[in-house]
């Protein structure tokens, strides 16, 4: 089992670019979190994704959307980049019946972005 | 909102010495309660856990009992080892779909 994976590992962007950023769950996970992680910071939850739909979403600016394919695999896209994104995004699965009870996230390594 | 405090790091501790990572949260009711590490070039990984009142949750030495009259859940080692540098995050369950809100980590050094 290869665990959460994310891709690519590091990447550098201007401002006003655009970035996508990819995930593919744990074997047998459903659903798929993103979070960023500022420098010093603990992560903060961007958004949830289940059955291909956004389930829920944290206090971030449209600018940041996402998608999750039938595989459950997940993008996260960040438009006009500002310098205040650069960040470690982090990716998180876990199996989501849709019910409200806890199901241990898994965590990937991040992927760095950095601004320019 | 709920919010998660953790002490500041780093710590820097010799190795064998006790360990306390200090966390306090604010919420709503009465939520789960996580520690996750996070080693260098590393994603996160769940430590321990504990989901009521007075529930203590344990992994590899480490200990955090769940205190609601202090809201707090504080993190204890015995003995620390080299191996165990890293940093630490605590985070509540927030209501809805299991997500986490974290606090901002302490940095644990340790030195042989």
């Amino acid at each position: 089992d290869a665990g959460v994976t994310q891709s690519p590992t590091h990447l550098i962007k201007t401002r006003g670019q655009q970035v996508t950023l990819r995930c593919s769950p744990k074997s047998g996970h459903d659903t798929v979190s993103w979070y960023q992680q500022a420098l010093g910071q603990g992560p903060q939850f961007i958004f949830q994704y289940y059955e291909e739909e956004e389930r829920q979403r944290g206090n971030f600016p449209d600018r940041f959307s996402g998608h999750q394919f039938p595989n459950y695999s997940s993008e996260l896209n960040v438009n006009a980049l500002w310098l205040g994104d650069s960040a470690l995004y982090l990716c998180a699965s876990s199996s989501g019946s849709g019910a409200r009870s806890y199901n241990e996230q898994f965590f990937g390594p991040g992927t760095r972005l950095t601004v320019l | 909102g709920n919010s998660v405090t953790q002490m500041e790091g780093p710590v820097t501790l010799s190795e064998e010495a006790f360990l306390t990572i200090n966390c306090t949260y604010t919420a709503t009711g009465y939520p789960s309660l996580f520690w996750y590490v996070q080693y260098p070039g590393e994603g996160l990984q769940l430590l321990l856990k504990a989901t009521k009142a007075d529930d203590k949750g344990s992994n590899k030495g480490f200990e955090a009992t769940y205190r609601k009259e202090t809201t707090s859940f504080h993190l204890e080692k015995g003995s620390v080892q080299v191996s165990d540098s890293a940093v630490y995050f605590c985070a509540l369950l927030n209501s809805g779909y299991s997500t986490l809100t974290f606090g901002k980590g302490t940095m644990l050094l340790v030195s042989p």
